[in-house]
C-alpha cells in the first residue's frame, strides 16, 4: 500500500517548459507539503496545505503554484522551468499541523532541466 | 535560513559497530525530529523527541537532546548493512510553523 505517491518520478525537460507533479495520500491526513532537495541533500519546504488552504508559502518564485483539489492530493505547477530548478521533489503528508504529527514521505520526483 | 546542522557528514563504519550522529540547531524548537533517507527514496520518520525530553528509545535507536546547548544525538547500535543510508534531523520551532531540516550525515555500513 503506497502511503504517499507522486508522479512522475523522473522528469526531464527543457528550459521554458511548464511542467506538474502529482502527489496524493491515502493516509487520511490533513497537511500536506512540497520539499526540495538539492543536489547537496539539503531539504527546504515550499509550500503546506491543511484542509485545502494554503498554511505555509516559503520564498518561492511565482512560477511555482500549488494545487490541492482536495485534502488528499497537493499537485505542483512549475511554469517557464529554469536550469536551477532541476532538483528532486518530494511530497509530503501529515495527521496535522500539531506539533507531534511526523512527516510521511513520497519518493520524489527527479526533475533534470536542460 | 537551515536550522540544523549535522555532524560528521559522512560516518563509515563495519557491522555490528555502534555509529554516532550530531545535529546542532539555532533557536527554541518545541521538538526535534530523526529521519533515514535510504538512496533514490523518501524520508522516513524515526524518532520524535519532545523539548522536555532528555532521551528517547526505539528499538536499536537512541535519541538525546539538550536544549540548553540546542543539540541532539542519535545513536544506532549494533549497526547493520541496512542502515546504510542518509540520516537527517529536523526541528519544529515554538511557532509550530515548520519543520526544519538539517544537513545529514551519510552513514555507510560495511558487512
Amino acid at each position: 500500500d503506497t502511503a504517499v505517491s507522486q508522479t512522475p518520478k523522473y522528469l526531464v525537460t527543457q528550459m521554458g517548459n511548464d511542467k506538474s507533479i502529482k502527489c496524493e495520500q491515502n493516509l487520511g491526513h490533513d497537511t500536506m507539503y512540497w520539499y526540495k532537495q538539492d543536489s547537496k541533500k539539503f531539504l527546504k519546504i515550499m509550500f503546506s496545505y491543511n484542509n485545502k488552504e494554503l498554511i505555509i508559502n516559503e520564498t518561492v518564485p511565482n512560477r511555482f503554484s500549488p494545487k490541492s483539489p482536495d485534502k488528499a492530493h497537493l499537485n505542483l505547477h512549475i511554469n517557464s522551468l529554469e536550469l536551477g530548478d532541476s532538483a528532486v521533489y518530494f511530497c509530503a503528508s501529515s495527521q496535522s499541523t500539531g506539533a507531534n504529527s511526523p512527516l510521511h514521505f513520497g519518493n520524489g520526483t527527479r526533475l533534470t532541466v536542460t | 535560513s537551515q536550522q540544523g546542522e549535522e555532524d560528521p557528514q559522512a560516518l563509515s563504519i563495519q557491522e555490528g559497530e555502534n555509529a554516532t550522529m550530531n545535529c546542532s540547531y539555532k533557536t527554541s524548537i518545541n521538538n526535534l525530529q530523526w529521519y533515514r533517507q535510504n538512496s533514490g527514496r523518501g524520508l522516513v520518520h524515526l524518532i520524535l523527541i519532545r523539548s522536555n525530553e532528555r532521551e528517547k528509545h526505539s528499538g536499536r535507536l537512541r535519541v538525546t537532546l539538550d536544549t540548553s546547548k540546542k543539540s541532539s544525538s542519535l545513536l544506532i547500535t549494533a549497526s547493520r548493512a541496512a542502515d546504510t543510508a542518509s540520516y537527517f534531523c529536523a526541528t519544529l520551532n515554538t511557532g509550530f510553523q515548520k519543520l526544519v531540516f538539517g544537513t545529514g550525515t551519510r552513514l555507510l555500513v560495511s558487512p
